[in-house]
């Protein structure tokens, strides 16, 4: 079964505090990975999409990393603005796209 | 429009009614998704909709759930004599082609009395 398993649930940072969130699939064909922010009572919008392992893309303080079975979303001295719940998505071969429960993060200052 | 809509943006509706919700994609986009996000949760995925191709109904949690799409333009979601666990926010995305990731809509919040 498809599946999409994110680690920490939540998070709570210091501002400035750098941390990794974890996102663990299992698909039967993986077309695509993609991380998602959604703020309280909007849609999600999108940060990243990653294809293949090794992949790495970067905007501002995160930066997300791909391997054959996990990505990471790697937050580096996070403000409190980048609070929000950041959610991982994966793409298989059908083009169904599969979310995982997200990691609500809070960042003190 | 530049975006995915959706609406009504808010509905509340008594236990036992009938509801739908709509969803007009960007134009041109190919692919659909219907997702409910209950308060705290994550999303899940409901029905998925790629051009002429028959949807994948594999999310839907039971026969009062149901959708349609016409082509490549609106969707409907209708959720046929609502309960109160069917409250929940319902979002739409679309992609072209299904090889892209997703823009979604600002999502319909559903209560039931």
């Amino acid at each position: 079964e498809d599946q999409v398993t994110q680690s920490p649930e939540a998070l709570r940072l210091q501002e400035g505090e750098s941390s990794s969130l974890n996102c663990s699939y299992t698909v039967s064909g993986l077309r695509g990975l993609f991380w998602y922010r959604q703020d309280p009572g909007k849609g999600p919008e999108f940060l990243f999409t990653l294809y293949s392992a090794g992949e790495e893309k970067e905007k501002e303080r995160l930066k997300a990393t791909l391997t054959k079975k996990e990505s990471f979303l790697h937050i580096t001295a996070p403000k409190p603005e980048d609070s929000a719940t950041y959610l991982c998505a994966v793409q298989t071969d059908t083009g169904k796209l599969i979310f995982g429960q997200g990691t609500t993060l809070q960042v003190k200052p | 429009g530049a975006g995915v809509s959706q609406s009504p943006s808010n509905k509340v509706t008594e236990k036992g009614k009938d509801v739908e919700l709509r969803c007009d994609p960007i134009s041109g986009h190919t692919a659909l998704y219907w997702y409910r996000q209950r308060l705290g949760q994550g999303l899940e995925f409901l029905i998925y909709f790629q051009g002429n191709s028959a949807p994948d109904k594999s999310g839907l949690p039971s026969d009062r759930f149901s959708a349609e799409r016409t082509g490549e333009s609106v969707s409907t979601l209708t959720i046929q004599r609502t309960q109160q666990e069917d409250s929940a926010v319902y979002l739409c995305a679309s992609s072209y082609l299904g090889l892209a990731r997703g823009w979604f809509g600002p999502g319909t919040r559903l209560t039931v009395l």
